[in-house]
């Protein structure tokens, strides 16, 4: 597609259940990136990826999240457990020459 | 302190007038600059780059004070459709892919 593609747009999960969230980013985008978004407030760094290199997690609240990009393609954040505080947008965004594109993130609620 | 620290506003402001938004940054070694628009329950689009001499886009025009670190962004002859969230964002270091920072943003609001 030509932009950045995220799924599910919704989730509703229980607290201390699994979720997975997808990312599929402009292709031929090599750096991507996840932000959380809770509501009134600004975006929160998750993390990054950039090509084969090592992602930087600085932003990953507790090791409870976790992500991946395959193929440097489709990335997946995973958050296990889910907390209520876990509960916000969360935005996939995709670069190639430093703008970023975002995609129009999956809003989870954790009941 | 925040990296990135913008005025939440909200700005009330009639429709024609002109607004001005300004965001500080703490981090000297930052290199690029930009602003993001964020429409209500949608993700964040560039509106457009600060480039250190300043630049116009139309109604809107970017400046940039690297020994203040500070910038601004004003908006001419408001639209109502420029009703949303002003995101100033940062990036550090050279890369062009690598990690930005975004201020919690200003809310504007243009009425009739």
């Amino acid at each position: 597609g030509a932009g950045v593609s995220q799924s599910p747009s919704n989730k509703v999960t229980e607290k201390g259940k699994d979720v997975e969230l997808r990312c599929d980013p402009i292709s031929g985008h090599t750096a991507l990136y996840w932000y959380r978004q809770s509501l009134g407030q600004g975006l929160e760094f998750l993390i990054y990826f950039q090509g084969n290199s090592a992602p930087d997690k600085s932003g990953l609240p507790s090791d409870r999240f976790s992500a991946e990009r395959t193929g440097g393609s489709v990335s997946t954040l995973t958050i296990q457990r889910t907390q209520q505080e876990d509960s916000a947008v969360y935005l996939c965004a995709s670069s190639l020459v430093g703008i970023q594109y975002f995609g129009a993130g999956t809003r989870l609620s954790v009941l | 302190r925040k990296e990135v620290e913008q005025d939440p506003g909200p700005f009330n402001v009639p429709e024609g007038a002109t607004v001005a938004f300004n965001c500080t940054y703490s981090n000297s070694a930052s290199q690029s600059f930009f602003w993001y628009r964020q429409d209500c329950r949608k993700e964040p689009k560039l509106l457009m780059s600060v480039y250190s001499s300043g630049n116009e886009d139309g109604r809107f025009t970017a400046q940039l004070n690297r020994a203040s670190q500070y910038i601004s962004l004003l908006i001419r002859d408001s639209k109502l459709s420029d009703s949303a969230t002003y995101l100033c964002v940062v990036r550090r270091g050279g890369g062009t892919a690598s990690k930005l920072t975004f201020g919690t943003g200003t809310r504007l609001q243009v009425t009739l």
